[in-house]
C-alpha cells in the first residue's frame, strides 16, 4: 500500500522567514512519481512539482527548491525568504511510475502560515 | 495546455436531489480521468478511477450506486451524486492524463457542493 505522510498539521513563520515542509512516502513500487501542489483558500490545485523515482537531483525553481532523498524516503519541500501570498495548504503526493491509470495518493497537507 | 474545466464550481440543493459535476479536458484527450474528494481541512481522497468506454474503478468504500461515473468522450467524465444527503457535502474535484505517454495528471478547479 502506498501512503504519504506530512507529519506539520500547521507551520506559521513570519515573512521572509525559511521555511521547510516534510513529506514522507512509503511504496512498494520501483518506479514512482513524487508531487508538491499549493491549495490556496479558493480550493484549486496549483501545481508545483513533478520528480521521478529515479532522479534524485535536487530542484530549485525561484524561491522554492525540493531535496529528494530517496535513502529516507523523503521529499522534502523548501520556500525561502517567504511571502504572505504562500499562505496555503500544500500537498505531498505520490504516484504511479510508468505510465500507469491509477490515482495520486497524497498526504493530509501542511497548513502554511506566512505572517506579514 | 492541459486544461481541465469543472462545472460547476459550487452548488448548494436540497437533501434528496442528484446532483451531476462536469469535468472536461479543454485542450487534450483523456483516456483516464479520477475523481477526488475533499473534506474541510482533510486530504484529498480517491473516489474512483474513470476510463472512457468502459466502467469507472471505484476505491474501497465508495458506494458505485451513490456516485454514478461515465465517461462516453475522450474529454468529459461526469459524476453524479444520487439523492445526495448533507454527508455528501463536499468539494470534488476531478484530474486528467494525456491519453500518450507518461503525462502527470491536470487537476480541475474543484466543485464545492452542499447539500442543505
Amino acid at each position: 500500500a502506498q501512503k504519504v505522510t506530512q507529519a506539520q498539521t500547521e507551520i506559521s513563520v513570519v515573512e521572509k522567514e525559511d521555511v521547510t515542509l516534510d513529506c514522507v512516502y512509503e511504496t512498494r513500487d520501483t518506479t514512482y512519481y513524487l508531487f508538491w501542489y499549493k491549495q490556496p483558500p479558493s480550493g484549486e490545485l496549483v501545481f508545483l512539482i513533478r520528480r521521478n523515482s529515479f532522479d534524485e537531483q535536487n530542484e530549485i525553481s525561484g524561491r522554492y527548491s525540493w531535496n529528494f532523498q530517496k535513502s529516507t524516503s523523503s521529499f522534502n519541500f523548501t520556500i525561502t525568504a517567504s511571502q504572505v501570498v504562500d499562505s496555503a495548504v500544500y500537498f505531498c503526493a505520490l504516484g504511479p511510475g510508468g505510465g500507469g491509470a491509477d490515482g495520486l495518493t497524497f498526504g493530509k497537507g501542511t497548513h502554511l502560515i506566512i505572517q506579514p | 495546455g492541459a486544461v481541465v474545466s469543472q462545472h460547476p464550481s459550487w452548488v448548494i440543493c436540497k437533501s434528496g436531489t442528484s446532483v451531476k459535476i462536469e469535468c472536461r479536458s479543454l485542450d487534450f484527450q483523456a483516456t483516464t480521468m479520477f475523481w477526488y474528494r475533499q473534506f474541510p481541512k482533510q486530504s484529498l481522497m480517491l473516489m474512483a478511477t474513470s476510463n472512457e468506454g468502459s466502467k469507472a474503478t471505484y476505491e474501497q468504500g465508495v458506494e458505485k450506486d451513490k456516485f454514478l461515473i461515465n465517461h462516453a468522450s475522450l474529454t468529459l467524465s461526469t459524476l453524479t451524486v444520487t439523492s445526495a444527503h448533507p454527508e455528501d457535502s463536499s468539494f470534488y474535484i476531478c484530474s486528467a492524463r494525456l491519453s500518450q505517454g507518461n503525462q502527470p495528471q491536470h487537476f480541475g478547479d474543484g466543485t464545492r457542493l452542499s447539500i442543505l
